[in-house]
C-alpha cells in the first residue's frame, strides 16, 4: 500500500513569490492535515481538510491557504512569500471516522531567498 | 491552550543502555496521545497511539505509557539505528484531528 506522496521534494522561491505544494494521502484515507516545521517552532498545524471540507485551521495568517479535490488529493498555498516561510511542510493523512493515526509523508523542504 | 513538554532535549546512550524519554502534556480532555520518530530530512513515522491512562503499547525495544499527565517511551537494550528524534502528540477531544507537538528528544545511540 502506497504511502503519502508529497511533491515536490524541495523548492527555492524568492520573497514576495507564491508556491503551490501537493499531497496525496493514503488509499482510502478522507483526512489529509498540514504542518509546518522549523528548527525554532516544531511542528505546527496549518490546517485539516475532510471530504474537501476545511475543518479546523491552526493559527498562521490568511496568506496560508488550502483545498481538497474529490480523490482526497490535496494542495497547499502560500502567497506573498516571506523569508520566515522557509520550512519543512508535511502533509499527514488519516483514514478519518474514529481512527485516529495519522500518517505523514516526507515533506517538502521550502526555501525562500 | 493544549501544551506539550518533552525532555531530555537531547539524550546519548550506549548501545544496550536502556533509558527513558518524557512527555509531559496538558489538554482539557485527551482523544489521544501519539509518539513519532522522524529521521532528518523525513517526516514523521508512527509509532504508538495511547487513549487513557494505564495504557501500554511495544514495539521491538520500545515501550509506551501513559498516565494522566505523562507518558514516557521506554528503550530497552537500544541499537545505533534507534538513533533518531522521537516526538509526542497529543489530540484534544475539542479540536477534530490536530496534534500538538513537543519539540522531540534527540536520541543518539552509539557503539
Amino acid at each position: 500500500k502506497a504511502g503519502v506522496t508529497q511533491t515536490p521534494r524541495y523548492l527555492i522561491k524568492t520573497r514576495g513569490q507564491q508556491v503551490t505544494l501537493s499531497c496525496s494521502p493514503i488509499s482510502g484515507h478522507r483526512s489529509v492535515s498540514w504542518y509546518q516545521q522549523t528548527p525554532g517552532q516544531g511542528l505546527q498545524f496549518l490546517f485539516e481538510y475532510f471530504s474537501e471540507t476545511q475543518r479546523n485551521k491552526g493559527n498562521f495568517p490568511g496568506r496560508f491557504s488550502g483545498r481538497q479535490f474529490s480523490n482526497s488529493r490535496s494542495e497547499m498555498n502560500v502567497s506573498t512569500l516571506e523569508l520566515g516561510d522557509s520550512a519543512l511542510y508535511l502533509c499527514a493523512s488519516r483514514q478519518g471516522g474514529e481512527s485516529l493515526e495519522a500518517f505523514f509523508g516526507q515533506g517538502t523542504r521550502l526555501t525562500v531567498v | 491552550e493544549d501544551q506539550v513538554t518533552q525532555s531530555p532535549e537531547a539524550l546519548r546512550l550506549q548501545e544496550g543502555e536502556s533509558s527513558s524519554l518524557n512527555c509531559s502534556y496538558t489538554v482539557s480532555g485527551l482523544r489521544g496521545l501519539f509518539w513519532y520518530r522522524q529521521d532528518p530530512g523525513k517526516g514523521p513515522e508512527f509509532l504508538f497511539t495511547l487513549y487513557s491512562a494505564g495504557e501500554e503499547k511495544e514495539k521491538e525495544r520500545l515501550k509506551a505509557t501513559l498516565t494522566k499527565k505523562e507518558s514516557f517511551l521506554h528503550i530497552t537494550a537500544p541499537k545505533p539505528e534507534d538513533s533518531a528524534t522521537y516526538l509526542c502528540a497529543v489530540q484534544d477531544t475539542g479540536t477534530a484531528s490536530k496534534l500538538t507537538f513537543g519539540t522531540g528528544t534527540r536520541l543518539q545511540v552509539t557503539l
